[in-house]
C-alpha cells in the first residue's frame, strides 16, 4: 500500500530563508507527483507536477524535485515571503492520488 | 472557464438526514474524483470516476453514493449523515488519470453533522 509522508510537520522560518520541504513515498510504481499549497479554509492549488521521467520542474521561486528510486521528492522555496505561508501538500498518482499529510508553513517578516 | 465549482460551501446536517454535493467543471476532464479533508488524516479518496457511466470507490467509500451521468457532473451523495462525516469535502478532476495531467481542485464544501 502507497504510504506518503511529509517532514517536517510544520515550518517557521524569517523571511528571505531559502527552505526545503520533504516528501517520500513507498512505492516507487507511480505515474507522476504533485505539489499543492493549501491556504486555510481554501482549497488545493496546483504548484507543480513532476513526471515519473523527469528529474525536477521549476516555476519561479520554486523547484520541485523526483527521486523516484529512492521513493523522494522535494520542494526547493527561494527567497522565502511572507505570503508563502501556507500547508505544503505532496501527493503522488499511482491511479489515484495519494496524499501526504502536509508542511504548514509561516515565514515570518 | 470557471474551473472546477463545488456547491454548497457550508453545510450543516442533523443525523440521519440525506444531501448531495454538488461538483462540475467545464474544461472537458474524464477523470473526477471526490475526496474529504480530516485534521490529521490528510485527503482521503472517496469515489472517482473516469468518465461517463464509470464510477470506482476509493480509499473511503461507505456511507457515501456517486453517479455520473455526464462528463460535466459528479455528485457526491449523503445516504444518512453520521457526526463521523463532519468533514471538508473537495472535488477534483483531470484530463486522464494515468498520463501527465495535474489535477484542478474545488474550492470545498466544509459539512458539520451534529
Amino acid at each position: 500500500k502507497q504510504e506518503v509522508t511529509q517532514i517536517p510537520a510544520a515550518l517557521s522560518v524569517p523571511e528571505g530563508e531559502n527552505l526545503v520541504l520533504n516528501c517520500s513515498f513507498t512505492d516507487s510504481a507511480i505515474y507522476n507527483l504533485q505539489w499543492f499549497r493549501q491556504d486555510p479554509g481554501k482549497g488545493l492549488t496546483s504548484l507543480l507536477l513532476i513526471q515519473s521521467s523527469q528529474r525536477e520542474q521549476t516555476s519561479g521561486r520554486l523547484n520541485a524535485s523526483l527521486d523516484k528510486s529512492s521513493g523522494r521528492s522535494t520542494l526547493y522555496i527561494a527567497a522565502s515571503q511572507p505570503g508563502d505561508s501556507a500547508t505544503y501538500l505532496c501527493a503522488v498518482n499511482t491511479d489515484k492520488l495519494i496524499f501526504g499529510t502536509g508542511t504548514r508553513l509561516q515565514v515570518f517578516p | 472557464n470557471a474551473g472546477v465549482t463545488q456547491t454548497p460551501k457550508f453545510q450543516v446536517l442533523k443525523t440521519g438526514q440525506s444531501m448531495t454535493l454538488q461538483c462540475a467543471q467545464d474544461m472537458n476532464h474524464e477523470y473526477m474524483s471526490w475526496y474529504r479533508q480530516d485534521p490529521g488524516m490528510g485527503l482521503r479518496l472517496i469515489h472517482y470516476s473516469v468518465g461517463a457511466g464509470i464510477t470506482d470507490q476509493g480509499e473511503v467509500p461507505n456511507g457515501y453514493n456517486v453517479s455520473r451521468s455526464t462528463t460535466e457532473d459528479f455528485p457526491l451523495r449523503l445516504l444518512s449523515a453520521a457526526p463521523s462525516q463532519t468533514s471538508v469535502y473537495f472535488c477534483a478532476s483531470s484530463y486522464d488519470m494515468q498520463r501527465t495531467y495535474e489535477q484542478y481542485f474545488g474550492p470545498g464544501t466544509r459539512l458539520t453533522v451534529t
